[in-house]
């Protein structure tokens, strides 16, 4: 067990709709991340946020937007889905995340279907 | 953008042999590189890190070397066993001063007993 927590963990849905993802760091950790993973993509970097700022953008769709809050946690909101948007979706966290490679702890995932 | 190298196809090795898997990557001069391990369904967790300025790391019966010139990472598991099965991935940082991460395909390791 990392210690990050992610809900829920199936999610299915319609094309069109939206949803929320939400995760809770481990305990102490400042830093969150969000992954996507599907099979021809592998693990993407989406977001990344550091107590309570946005720290670095990967491969986020604009119809993506995440926050973390003031007691850390964070939710990935994802509207518009569509069929290809179907995937894994990871939360990591971390103690500090400015560069210097802290380990990075992840959730469970939340597995989102889009039919 | 940096593009991250591992061999795609599973990598079959017998029980109590040394497995090697291999992450190349290009267009990139990463502060830092980590090795990953995933199960079925379930989030990676964190083996080694290895910076730029380390040739060599060691954790148990685990090796990563990171060779920046030929910007490439190897990653030993000597003595294998069967529940080494998993796929690993490597990473580097994705940039901007941050810890996002860009990950490998991963290789998927067989150890057959």
């Amino acid at each position: 067990d990392s210690g990050v927590t992610q809900t829920p963990k199936h999610l299915i849905t319609a094309t069109g709709q939206r949803v929320t993802l939400r995760c809770s760091p481990r305990s102490g950790d400042l830093s969150v991340y969000w992954y996507q993973q599907s099979l021809d993509q592998g693990l993407q970097f989406l977001i990344q946020y550091y107590n309570g700022e946005e720290r670095a953008k990967g491969n986020i769709l604009e119809r993506f937007s995440a926050q973390q809050f003031p007691d850390l946690h964070s939710e990935l909101n994802l509207s518009s889905l569509e069929l290809g948007d179907s995937a894994l979706y990871f939360c990591a966290s971390s103690v500090g995340g400015k560069g210097v490679g802290d380990t990075q702890y992840f959730g469970p995932g939340t597995r989102l279907t889009v039919l | 953008s940096q593009k991250i190298e591992q061999n795609s196809e599973a990598l079959n090795i017998q029980e109590g042999k040394t497995a090697t898997l291999t992450c190349n990557y290009t267009n990139y001069s990463p502060a830092y590189l980590q090795w990953y391990r995933q199960d079925p369904g379930r989030g990676p967790v964190f083996l080694l890190l290895i910076r730029e300025n380390e040739k060599e790391k060691r954790k148990e019966r685990l090796k990563v070397t990171f060779d920046t010139t030929l910007k490439q990472s190897l990653f030993h598991i000597t003595a294998s066993q069967p529940a080494d099965s998993a796929t690993y991935l490597c990473a580097l940082p994705s940039g901007g001063g941050a810890d996002g991460l860009t990950f490998g395909k991963g290789t998927h390791l067989i150890i057959q007993p």
